[in-house]
């Protein structure tokens, strides 16, 4: 399967610990977004890669995450001093910037803090 | 502030019926709007798509209609079947495609 691929599938883990997820986008995908949905919400955006370079990021986002794509593939996103409130799915999407910019969705992280 | 507002939360339709799912922005400046389904466990997945120079988008059983002066958009799936049954995001993005705004979602049950 060539699809957007998240690693963990499933993390639990204890308030104030970090965690850190993985994405691996589409090989000649040089978008990579990542999101965060919450039970009956839609995905909220986090952050945005075009390559290497992080071009967006939401200002709702605690300087307790960070995103990194080195070398403009995989990417992982790091929460630091985890907290129940970032309870939720955590989602990956990467696009080839091509014509109608199709992202594709993988099956996400999905982390429950203690 | 939501950039994206959906309705209804959910929806139930009989199978053959017409599934309508409406999407309201603000910003001017968005200019691609795409569809996307879900199915429990699993990340959403790109439907349909429609950008504001045109009105109405047919793909299969699937149209979106856009209405540019109402900044409203909607998604009408016809013939509904029960493997329709997903929820259904509408969302919203610029013309650099660096961030995208979604809707609350529409949780959508066809019965057979």
């Amino acid at each position: 399967d060539t699809g957007v691929s998240q690693d963990p599938r499933h993390k639990i883990t204890k308030r104030g610990q970090n965690v850190t997820f993985r994405c691996d986008p589409i090989s000649e995908h040089n978008r990579l977004y990542w999101y965060r949905q919450t039970l009956g919400q839609g995905p909220e955006f986090l952050t945005y890669f075009q390559n290497e370079a992080q071009l967006e990021k939401s200002r709702l986002l605690s300087d307790r995450f960070s995103a990194e794509r080195p070398k403009g593939s995989f990417s992982t996103l790091e929460i630091q001093r985890t907290e129940q409130g970032d309870s939720a799915m955590y989602l990956c999407a990467s696009s080839s910037g091509q014509g109608g910019n199709s992202q594709y969705f993988g099956a996400g992280t999905r982390l429950s803090v203690l | 502030q939501q950039q994206v507002k959906q309705s209804p939360q959910s929806l139930i339709v009989q199978k053959g019926g017409i599934s309508i799912i409406n999407c309201a922005y603000e910003n001017t400046a968005f200019d691609y709007f795409p569809w996307y389904q879900q199915f429990p466990g699993k990340g959403p997945a790109l439907l349909i798509a429609i950008r504001p120079d045109v009105s109405e988008k047919k793909e299969g059983r699937f149209t979106i209609s856009f209405n540019k002066s109402a900044k409203q958009f909607s998604l009408h799936i016809m013939d509904s079947q029960p493997g329709d049954s997903a929820t259904y995001f509408c969302a919203a993005t610029g013309h650099n495609f660096n961030k995208f705004y979604f809707g609350s979602g529409t949780k959508l049950n066809v019965k057979p």
